[in-house]
């Protein structure tokens, strides 16, 4: 069975810490994602790795930053974090090519204080 | 700008009616087009999908229509069932950008007995 484990369901944090969202997946995909969902926004990407070491930012890298040292393991960092991030984030991952599946984790709920 | 326009927004029906959500898109580049479930609490995952080489897809009580002429695509659900209660995201892709997909806003469809 297929599985994204985000390792953090649920976290509180205050403006300005260094947040890390930590993500795994057990599928040996190539492509990983980090994706925010919003109410009324639906799904919008943050950014996405097609290899380890390689990122390409999506629709809303500002204030985001991705680390991808290992195939299956996939970061997002807020390096400063701010009370307009909070959301719900949702790491995901995919074989390479177009059309083929993505498989999300169950979302990190990130509150900013 | 948003590249998938999804409506309604949010969606009652009746258990046995069929609740159609409907997409529009963009972009002539697309040529895959999934949905997506989402429950709560749990993560997307993919529901159906098709390709604008199809007019229609069903898999069980799930039906996408696509109108290529129009860029639209449609989601029916029929007999539907309070089991079914969910948001529903449809997304499209293009040949060449691995499986990013753009997300519409979602439909949240509530399905009473």
């Amino acid at each position: 069975d297929v599985k994204v484990t985000q390792s953090s369901r649920y976290l509180v944090k205050r403006t300005g810490e260094k947040v890390f969202l930590e993500c795994v997946q057990d599928m040996d995909h190539e492509n990983m994602f980090w994706y925010r969902q919003d109410p009324g926004l639906g799904l919008r990407l943050i950014y996405f790795s097609y290899d380890v070491k390689m990122k390409e930012k999506g629709d809303i890298p500002e204030g985001y930053s991705v680390s991808r040292e290992k195939k299956e393991r996939f970061s997002l960092i807020l390096e400063s974090a701010s009370t307009n991030q909070t959301s719900m984030y949702l790491c995901a991952s995919s074989l390479w090519s177009s059309g083929n599946t993505i498989y999300f984790g169950e979302g990190s709920w990130l509150t900013v204080v | 700008q948003q590249q998938v326009k999804q409506s309604p927004q949010s969606l009652i029906v009746q258990k046995g009616g069929i609740p159609i959500i409907n997409c529009a898109y963009e972009n002539t580049a697309f040529d895959y087009f999934p949905w997506y479930q989402q429950f709560p609490g749990k993560g997307p995952a993919l529901l159906i999908a098709i390709r604008p080489d199809v007019s229609e897809k069903k898999e069980g009580r799930f039906t996408i229509s696509f109108n290529k002429s129009a860029k639209q695509f449609s989601l029916h659900i029929m007999d539907s069932q309070p089991g079914d209660s969910a948001t529903y995201f449809c997304a499209a892709s293009r040949t060449g950008t691995a499986s990013k997909l753009t997300f519409g806003t979602g439909t949240r469809l509530q399905v009473t007995l």
